[in-house]
């Protein structure tokens, strides 16, 4: 399988404690950005980045909120001291540099706080 | 800030039928509008966009109208079949690049 992929699928913790998540994009693409979609709503886009360059950040990442791309390659993002409030489905994404061209998605990572 | 508005929220369609969705922005800035078509469980996965340069674009079943003037496109479903039932999204973005800002979804069912 050569699409964007996610991992864990699902991913259950108590409140307080860190969580990471791993995209792996498709392996030509050099743009990644993370969404988070909560249930009834379309997806918000949290940050995007161009190989390893963090480029933008949404108001949406608080501080307890990192990613990372070190290599340009695979992204991990962290939330520590997890909030119920966190609890949605977080989406990779990965496109080729071109303008305007189409942003693959993965299947997404459930994070359900307890 | 809602940038995209998205309606109707759901939509019951019959087999064969025409399904429509509607959608305005706000942000004259935005130049690429795509669709997304999202199962359970799945990510969103883009099923047809526009520019703004063109009023309608058409592939198989699904053709968006676009009208610059009002801000405002649709999704039109023609033949509806069961499988098409999924949620919609509307999307904008701007800058060349794909920080898209979504809408809030339309959960479609097509019954037999």
């Amino acid at each position: 399988d050569t699409g964007v992929s996610q991992d864990p699928r699902h991913k259950i913790t108590k409140r307080g404690q860190n969580v990471t998540f791993r995209c792996d994009p498709i392996s030509e693409h050099n743009r990644l950005y993370w969404y988070r979609q909560t249930l009834g709503q379309g997806p918000e886009f949290l940050t995007y980045f161009q190989n390893e360059a963090q480029l933008e950040k949404s108001r949406l990442l608080s501080d307890r909120f990192s990613a990372e791309r070190p290599k340009g390659s695979f992204s991990t993002l962290e939330i520590q001291r997890t909030e119920q409030g966190d609890s949605a489905m977080y989406l990779c994404a990965s496109s080729l540099g071109s303008y305007n061209t189409e942003a693959f998605f993965g299947q997404g990572t459930r994070l359900t706080v307890v | 800030q809602q940038q995209v508005k998205q309606s109707p929220q759901s939509l019951i369609v019959q087999k064969g039928g025409i399904s429509i969705i509607n959608c305005a922005y706000e942000n004259t800035a935005f130049d690429y509008f795509p669709w997304y078509q999202q199962f359970p469980g799945k990510g969103p996965a883009l099923l047809i966009a526009i520019r703004p340069d063109v009023s309608e674009k058409k592939e198989g079943r699904f053709t968006i109208s676009f009208n610059k003037s009002a801000k405002q496109f649709s999704l039109h479903i023609m033949d509806s079949q069961p499988g098409d039932s999924a949620t919609y999204f509307c999307a904008a973005s701007s800058g060349g690049y794909q920080k898209v800002t979504f809408g809030t979804g339309t959960k479609l069912q097509v019954i037999p």
